[in-house]
């Protein structure tokens, strides 16, 4: 049964401290995506790759965050330092290629205080 | 955030109704998506659509590719308590180098 799988699924931090969440792809997909949910703003993306490289990270806070693929069964989304307002579920999502359908993570909870 | 309008935003129906919710985009599409998330839980997608026109169907779920290639809807047929949730339709243009457009998503509530 292949899926994406996230770690940790809950993560209580201080302000100030770093982030790391990691994301295994589903086998065989090429695109890796991560997304932030919260109530107000709902899914935006921050960054996403296409066989590791960057494609867009538009949507991330350049100086607190940081996504890499160190290779291709695993990407990684940093917080340094980590704020309040990072409190959010964050998730990753992969596909097959561009054009195609993404999968989801059960994603990560994070909460900063 | 959104770039996609998603109505209605909750539906509180009886189990066995049916239900009906649509996304209209102010682009034209080349994909439509819909997801379901359960509390806790990822999205997970439901249906794919990749052409105008396009009716598709999963179990008790169909959804349709806009023939304006601006809009999709999803229906769902003789609601069960399961299928409490938040919908989430997603769509894609063309030139977007794969990147998905969320609508705020659909509350589904069924009572018994």
């Amino acid at each position: 049964d292949a899926r994406v799988t996230q770690t940790p699924r809950h993560k209580v931090t201080e302000m100030g401290q770093e982030v790391t969440m990691r994301c295994q792809p589903i086998l065989g997909h090429n695109t890796v995506f991560w997304y932030r949910q919260t109530m107000m703003q709902g899914l935006e993306l921050l960054a996403y790759f296409r066989n590791r490289a960057p494609l867009d990270d538009s949507g991330m806070p350049k100086d607190r965050f940081s996504a890499e693929m160190p290779d291709a069964t695993l990407a990684t989304l940093k917080i340094q330092p980590s704020e309040p307002r990072d409190s959010a579920v964050y998730f990753c999502a992969s596909g097959l290629s561009v054009g195609y359908e993404q999968y989801f993570g059960p994603g990560t909870r994070l909460t900063v205080t | 955030g959104q770039q996609l309008n998603q109505s209605p935003q909750s539906m509180f129906i009886q189990e066995g109704e049916d239900v009906s919710m649509n996304c209209t985009s102010s682009s034209i599409f080349n994909t439509w998506l819909w997801y379901k998330q359960e509390p806790g839980e990822g999205p997970v997608l439901l249906i794919a659509l990749y052409k105008a026109g396009e009716l598709t169907s999963n179990g008790r779920l169909t959804a349709q590719f806009g023939i304006t290639r601006k809009d999709s809807f999803l229906n769902i047929s003789a609601s069960i308590p399961s299928d409490v949730g938040i919908y989430f339709c997603a769509g894609r243009e063309t030139d977007s180098w794969g990147k998905l457009q969320f609508g705020a998503g659909t509350q589904v509530v069924v009572t018994p």
